[in-house]
């Protein structure tokens, strides 16, 4: 069974700040992973999906890298600003149009 | 990309009753999915809503407890049936793009308290 771990559970950081957030997954045959930002009382928007034979993906000031073979995964913000505060969830599928098996997430504060 | 609507947005019941979520997609899509949310938890899978016949429910979800429907490729609906307060949690319903290799989307999510 796909297990998904995110280190940390949360983070605080001064605005400006480059941060890198973890994800770990437990079953290295996955179809893709994705990254999402939850805000508190809403949904889910994507970030970021990398498909497995890729290494990595951009987007802004987001960079996802994957290294299939030993289970990671890391989300990099840039220059972090108060608007990048919220939980961020790692989640992989192991195959196309499958569920997806998500992480307990890293709640991200970033102060002005 | 899909854009995806839930009702209702939030709701307040009693212990015993049943609130039946809706889910509309502005595209056909092939993968329906329920999620939930409890405080302070990741995201959960429910079930697989399939189209025109039972949906698919995962381990620990009845569903007795769970119905849903999917009439056609753009709605579906989740019922939670005799809720008591551990039902109280963030329902989201979420599809797969057209492409298997497509990000998946989801819903805004319903904020279920169960008093």
């Amino acid at each position: 069974k796909q297990e998904v771990t995110q280190i940390p559970a949360a983070l605080s950081v001064p605005e400006g700040e480059n941060l890198v957030l973890n994800c770990s997954f437990t079953d290295s045959a996955i179809y893709n992973l994705q990254w999402f930002r939850q805000d508190p009382g809403k949904g889910l928007t994507s970030l970021l999906l990398i498909q497995s034979s890729q290494r990595e993906q951009t987007s802004g000031r987001l960079n996802a890298s994957l290294d299939k073979s030993s289970g990671r995964s890391t989300l990099y913000i840039a220059a972090s600003q108060p608007g990048d505060s919220a939980t961020y969830l790692c989640a992989v599928s192991s195959s196309g149009y499958s569920t997806l098996t998500f992480g307990k997430g890293t709640m991200l504060l970033v102060s002005p | 990309s899909a854009v995806i609507s839930q009702k209702p947005s939030r709701d307040i019941c009693q212990r015993g009753t049943s609130l039946t979520i809706q889910c509309q997609v502005d595209s056909q899509v092939t993968m329906m999915f329920w999620y939930r949310q409890q405080p302070g938890q990741s995201l959960t899978l429910i079930a697989t809503a399939n189209q025109g016949s039972e949906a698919t429910y995962e381990s620990g979800f009845v569903i007795d407890k769970f119905p849903i429907s999917r009439p056609n490729l753009t709605f579906s609906t989740l019922t939670v049936s005799n809720m008591s307060p551990e039902d109280s949690s963030i329902y989201l319903c979420s599809v797969v793009g057209r492409a298997s290799t497509d990000t998946q989307y989801f819903g805004p999510g319903t904020r279920l308290t169960v008093l």
